[in-house]
C-alpha cells in the first residue's frame, strides 16, 4: 500500500519549452503532495506544498510562476516547469501523505529526471 | 526552524559488520524523526520513523534507530551489514508546527565491502 506513482520517469526537452511531471497516488487518496527538487549527490530540497483544490504552498526562492503546480484531485498533483532552461535540470521527487496512515509520513514516488538541453 | 546533520558523508562497512549512520537534529518543538533509504535513480523509500512514542525504532531490513533527546540524536543502526544495503540514506525531520514539512539531513552514502 502507499504507493506513489509519477510520469515521464525521465524527460529531455529543448531550452524554452514547458514540461509537465504528473504525480499519483495509487492506493490511497492525497489532500496534500509536495515537491521536492535534488542535484547531484545531493539532498532534497522541497519545492512547495500543494493541496488539492487549492493553491500550492512555494518555499522561498522558489518561482510560483516557472514552476506550475496542480492539485486537481486527491490522487493527483501536476508540476509544469515552465521555459525550463539548463539550470532547471535536475531530479524531480513527489510525495504523497496518506491521511489513514497518519500525517506524519510521506510516501515518495520514484522521481523524474528533467534534462534540458 | 528544523534543521538536520549527518556525520559522514560517505560510510563504509564490510559485509557482515555493524552498520552506524549519525544522525543529529535541531528542533524547537517535539520533532518528528525518519530515515530514508535512496537507490540510485529512485525515489526515497521509508526505513523507519519516530513520533514521540517509544524511543527505539524497529524498520525494515533490520534497521533501527534509536531517538535520544538528551543527545539530539537518531542513529541509524544495523548489527549486521548486507551487500543490497549499498545505497544513499537520508535522515529527516519534522513537526507538527511545522506543518508536517520534512527537511532533510545531506545524506550518507553507504558502501558494503565484499
Amino acid at each position: 500500500g502507499a504507493v506513489v506513482s509519477q510520469h515521464p520517469s525521465w524527460v529531455i526537452c529543448k531550452s524554452g519549452t514547458s514540461v509537465k511531471i504528473e504525480c499519483r497516488s495509487l492506493d490511497f487518496q492525497a489532500t496534500t503532495m509536495f515537491w521536492y527538487r535534488q542535484f547531484p549527490k545531493q539532498s532534497l530540497m522541497l519545492m512547495a506544498t500543494s493541496n488539492e483544490g487549492s493553491k500550492a504552498t512555494y518555499e522561498q526562492g522558489v518561482e510560483k510562476d516557472k514552476f506550475l503546480i496542480n492539485h486537481a484531485s486527491l490522487t493527483l498533483s501536476t508540476l509544469t516547469v515552465t521555459s525550463a532552461h539548463p539550470e532547471d535540470s535536475s531530479f524531480y521527487i513527489c510525495s504523497a501523505r496518506d491521511l489513514n496512515r497518519g500525517i506524519d509520513t510521506q510516501y515518495f514516488g520514484p522521481g523524474t529526471r528533467l534534462t534540458v538541453l | 526552524a528544523q534543521s538536520v546533520t549527518q556525520l559522514g558523508s560517505h560510510v563504509s562497512v564490510s559485509e557482515g559488520a555493524l552498520v552506524l549512520l549519525r544522525c543529529n537534529y535541531s528542533s524547537s518543538v517535539p520533532p518528528y524523526l525518519f530515515w530514508y533509504v535512496q537507490y540510485p535513480n529512485q525515489g526515497l523509500q521509508l526505513l523507519l520513523k519516530y513520533t514521540s512514542a517509544a524511543t527505539l525504532v524497529k524498520g525494515i531490513n533490520g534497521f533501527e534507530a534509536e531517538f535520544k533527546k538528551s543527545e539530539t540524536s537518531f542513529h541509524l543502526t544495523k548489527p549486521s551489514a548486507h551487500m543490497s544495503d549499498a545505497a544513499e540514506y537520508f535522515c529527516a525531520v519534522s513537526s507538527i508546527q511545522g506543518a508536517q514539512k520534512l527537511v532533510f539531513g545531506q545524506g550518507t552514502r553507504l558502501t558494503i565491502n565484499p
